[in-house]
């Protein structure tokens, strides 16, 4: 079975810190696609990223980041110079396909607060 | 604004009441589904519909009944719910269920509290 594990519950930083966000995940599949989403107090999650299996090099966006490290199963995710509206819940998602499905795993959330 | 929206986003209800949960995606997609979302608790997947044919029921309690008229509307009948039903339900859609490359479009969810 499928699992994601996003240790850190709640994080808070002041504005222009630096951040890291850390997932590690399981699976048995050798193809998969990992995933960040990010939740703010409006309720939806939005799209922030997908990684492939096979694609290990590291991506910027302007202030985000990402680390996809094969060998220890983890997918980080930095935020540079945060800012108070990056202030929500962030989840890593692992999926899989499962009988006529792909189902996605995700983690319990880390709740990141960003002060002035 | 995901292209997909849920309506409403608040919702009390009594635990012999019936209500109903509205989802509707404009993103051209043919894969619905629900999540509920409970404090400190990953997502749960709730059910999957593909091309309107349910595909997937994560062994949901039957006073949670969904229903997909078409690939664009989703709802979910609520019944003599309990009040550990209370959470938030979220609303998404994809191009296809059977995917794992896409992602999955959200809605802002409703927030249900059962008294």
């Amino acid at each position: 079975a499928q699992k994601v594990t996003q240790a850190q519950t709640e994080i808070s930083v002041v504005e222009k810190e630096d951040v890291t966000l850390d997932c590690v995940y399981e699976t048995r599949d050798t193809t998969y696609y990992l995933f960040w989403y990010k939740q703010p107090p409006s309720g939806e999650l939005v799209f922030l990223i997908r990684r492939n299996s096979f694609d290990e090099q590291n991506e910027i966006s302007g202030r985000y980041s990402w680390n996809f490290q094969k060998s220890t199963s983890s997918f980080n995710f930095t935020i540079t110079a945060s800012q108070v509206v990056d202030s929500a819940v962030y989840f890593c998602a692992l999926s899989e396909v499962t009988g006529a499905n792909s189902k996605l795993t995700f983690g319990k959330g880390i709740t990141l607060s960003v002060r002035p | 604004e995901t292209g997909v929206t849920q309506t409403p986003r608040h919702l009390v209800m009594g635990m012999t009441n019936k209500k109903s949960l509205k989802c509707e995606q404009h993103l051209g997609h043919n894969a619905m589904y629900w999540y509920k979302q409970s404090a400190k608790k990953p997502l749960e997947l709730m059910f999957v519909y593909n091309f309107k044919e349910q595909t997937e029921n994560n062994s949901v309690p039957s006073r949670f009944s969904p229903e997909c008229p078409n690939s664009s509307h989703l709802f979910l009948h609520l019944h003599t719910l309990q009040p550990e039903d209370s959470a938030l339900y979220l609303c998404a859609s994809s191009p296809h269920s059977a995917s794992s490359y896409n992602e999955q479009f959200f809605g802002p969810g409703t927030r249900l509290t059962v008294l």
